[in-house]
């Protein structure tokens, strides 16, 4: 098993549609937790950071459940420019502080 | 703020050939990573520096990579001989803590 998985997709979705990602991780050791946007033949960039009691930016809002070991991305109101790739990452410490990136989900808004 | 700086952006090398990527990271920032992402992956760990030690290096294939980090600020990955199979986007990255800031990647290929 994996240590970061995820459903690579495509998720196909209308604008406007509320779209959501999973994340599972296996360590549960791990501490921190970021969601990454990866535009086709770029590099990642930060999305929003995922905390315990849940964290809101605008039309997206992450969810860490740490008794299922999974993190959510909620998407709401899509627009044509989230299409892209999204990326978790899960950081365990023990010595090394190490991040470990999901394979991404690819979502693609169509009018 | 200059954001972390990558070159060549583009390689094409013979297989067997050398090459060398080099990286300057966020000022201030002590952690450095270099990534290798293949296409329809997320990106995947071979060496993190804490300044100029290299504190994991285990997914790193020794046989033919090697890195350096000298006086803790620039760093180079250099493949000697590059194999087909290397052919890949190269991500050096740098944290003071709160995410992962990369650069905008070396992507080599391997003919």
């Amino acid at each position: 098993r994996k240590e970061v998985e995820q459903d690579p997709g495509p998720f196909n979705v209308p604008e406007g549609a509320t779209v959501a990602f999973n994340c599972t991780y296996s360590n549960s050791a791990s501490q921190s937790f970021f969601w990454y946007r990866q535009d086709c033949r770029k590099e990642p960039k930060l999305l929003m950071s995922v905390y315990s009691s849940g964290n809101e930016d605008g039309r997206f809002t992450a969810q860490l459940n740490r008794a299922s070991q999974y993190i959510s991305l909620l998407i709401r109101d899509s627009k044509l420019s989230d299409s892209a790739t999204y990326l978790c990452v899960v950081t365990r410490s023990g010595g090394s502080y190490i991040p470990t990136f999901g394979r991404g989900t690819s979502l693609i808004v169509h009018p | 703020e200059a954001g972390v700086v990558q070159s060549p952006r583009y390689k094409i090398i013979e297989k067997k050939q050398p090459v060398a990527f080099w990286c300057n990271p966020i000022s201030g920032h002590n952690t450095l990573y270099w990534y290798r992402q293949n296409l329809g992956q997320g990106p995947e760990l071979l060496i993190r520096y804490e300044n100029e030690e290299a504190v994991d290096d285990s997914q790193l294939p020794k046989d033919r990579f090697s890195a350096e980090r000298l006086k803790g600020v620039d760093s180079t990955l250099k493949i000697q001989p590059a194999e087909l199979g290397d052919s890949a986007v190269y991500l050096c990255a740098s944290s003071s803590g709160q995410g992962y800031t990369f650069g905008s990647g070396t992507r080599l290929t391997v003919v």
